[in-house]
């Protein structure tokens, strides 16, 4: 059972790259979310959301695009990478209907780099 | 600045102690709070979730206390384990049709 998969797990690129890091889930989770970690900062919310085609922005969602054209992916574009951006990226899923609350189901993280 | 914060960034205790880690919140309007724990290389992984009616509940090992009056969270962790060892980190949903917001999190450090 595959859960939730982030891909690729490692990447390393450079400044002004566009980088798209991708996120798959297997359970029809109605949400989908995008954090970012970083030391000293804990886990900050990029993007969420709610079903396909509709999204929403989090906390820090200067830099990046999302998009939700099918309820299973919700990937996370970087259009032009800056070194801010250098992070370990973790995607989320919740199967909760009316709010946005409830277990999040995180995939392993996708680690990026930008030199 | 942050809605969610621990008092602690780390933590050191010893085999078989029982561990607690505290976690402050802001928002007196937050109805629904969960402990995460994530192991070093992988993504948070639920313990134990709380909503705001309630004072106290029990997991298997854990016990998580929402004091609503000072607006604090503790996760308890009976008979810690080396396997315990790992970031904890505390999350609020502040309102209806928000996502959750994380605090910083706490390093918890199991000695044998």
């Amino acid at each position: 059972d595959a859960g939730i998969t982030q891909s690729p797990r490692y990447k390393i690129t450079e400044t002004g790259r566009q980088v798209t890091l991708m996120c798959h889930q297997t359970w029809s989770h109605s949400y989908m979310f995008w954090y970012r970690q970083d030391l000293g900062h804990g886990l900050r919310l990029i993007y969420y959301s709610a079903a396909a085609d509709i999204t929403d922005k989090g906390e820090v969602p200067d830099g990046y695009v999302v998009s939700r054209s099918k309820t299973e992916n919700f990937p996370l574009t970087l259009e032009s990478a800056t070194r801010s951006q250098t992070s370990v990226y973790f995607c989320a899923s919740s199967g909760t209907g009316d709010r946005v609350v409830g277990e999040l189901f995180f995939g392993e993280g996708s680690r990026l780099t930008v030199l | 600045g942050e809605s969610v914060g621990l008092h602690l960034p780390t933590l050191s205790v010893q085999e078989g102690d029982n561990s607690i880690i505290n976690c402050a919140y802001s928002n007196s309007a937050s109805d629904y709070f969960i402990w995460y724990k994530q192991e070093s290389g992988k993504g948070p992984q639920f313990i134990i979730d709380i909503r705001s009616n309630m004072d106290k509940r029990q997991g298997q090992r854990v016990t998580v206390l929402l004091n609503k009056t000072v607006k604090h969270l503790s996760l308890q962790i009976a008979a810690t384990q080396p396997g315990d060892s790992a970031v904890y980190f505390c999350a609020e949903n502040i309102q209806a049709g928000t996502a959750l917001i994380f605090g910083k999190g706490t390093t918890l450090s199991v000695s044998s």
